[in-house]
């Protein structure tokens, strides 16, 4: 069985801080995982995936995820944050056959000007 | 390259009213196929998918269907609508065999009144 879970429902920055959204999962097999954005009223767009290259994973518009087996962790952060970051992230943890994923509860990023 | 489409992008229905939510891909063949539901300020639900024209999996019982009557068209029904059925539809497609990072449309607003 497989789940996610976001820690944060919301999580509230100044525009220039940086950003840590947190992601834990359970999987009984060696999960890809992955950072989805959503912006009000639009699809989801990927950010970054993990499919057991390189642990630490570098995506669009300057994010980035650290896949720690040890923690089964899989935060996304970022150095600065920017107006435009303001949105609804999720994280999904996919099976090795794919098919089926699982989304987490999403986290609701505010950036205060 | 690939490319997803949705419509109509907002649609307000009077309970008991039929749905017809369309959803085509373009750019690729034999994709798999996913109708998501979000319900505001909530994460997404997986309604159904599909791995091949005519194979529909359900995973929430509810007055909704699902049909694959093409490769690449996807297509979500109800005969009655609900006032519960209200929520923001997103249509995905995936590669299909594999890690399956899923590409999203842009969804349809349905507001059920």
């Amino acid at each position: 069985a497989q789940s996610v879970t976001q820690l944060d429902s919301h999580v509230s920055v100044s525009e220039g801080t940086p950003v840590l959204l947190r992601c834990n999962y359970s999987s009984s097999y060696s999960p890809s995982l992955f950072w989805y954005v959503q912006h009000p009223n639009k699809g989801l767009q990927l950010l970054l995936k993990y499919t057991s290259a390189a642990t630490l994973v570098k995506g669009i518009n300057g994010f980035e995820a650290e896949f720690k087996k040890s923690e089964t962790s899989f935060h996304l952060t970022k150095p600065s944050a920017h107006m435009s970051d303001a949105a609804e992230y999720f994280c999904v943890v996919s099976p090795p056959w794919g098919d089926k994923v699982i989304f987490g509860p999403g986290t609701s990023l505010s950036v205060i000007p | 390259s690939q490319t997803i489409h949705q419509w109509p992008a907002t649609l307000v229905q009077p309970v008991g009213s039929p749905l017809s939510l369309e959803c085509t891909v373009e750019g690729t063949s034999n994709p798999n196929l996913y109708w998501y539901r979000q319900a505001a300020g909530r994460g997404l639900q997986l309604l159904f998918y599909s791995v091949g024209i005519g194979q529909i999996s359900s995973e929430v019982p509810q007055n909704l269907s699902a049909s694959r009557p093409q490769d690449r068209q996807f297509i979500l029904s109800s005969k009655k609508l609900l006032l519960s059925d209200s929520g923001f539809y997103l249509c995905a497609w995936s590669p299909g065999q594999g890690v399956e990072t899923q590409y999203f449309g842009p969804g349809t607003r349905l507001l059920v009144l």
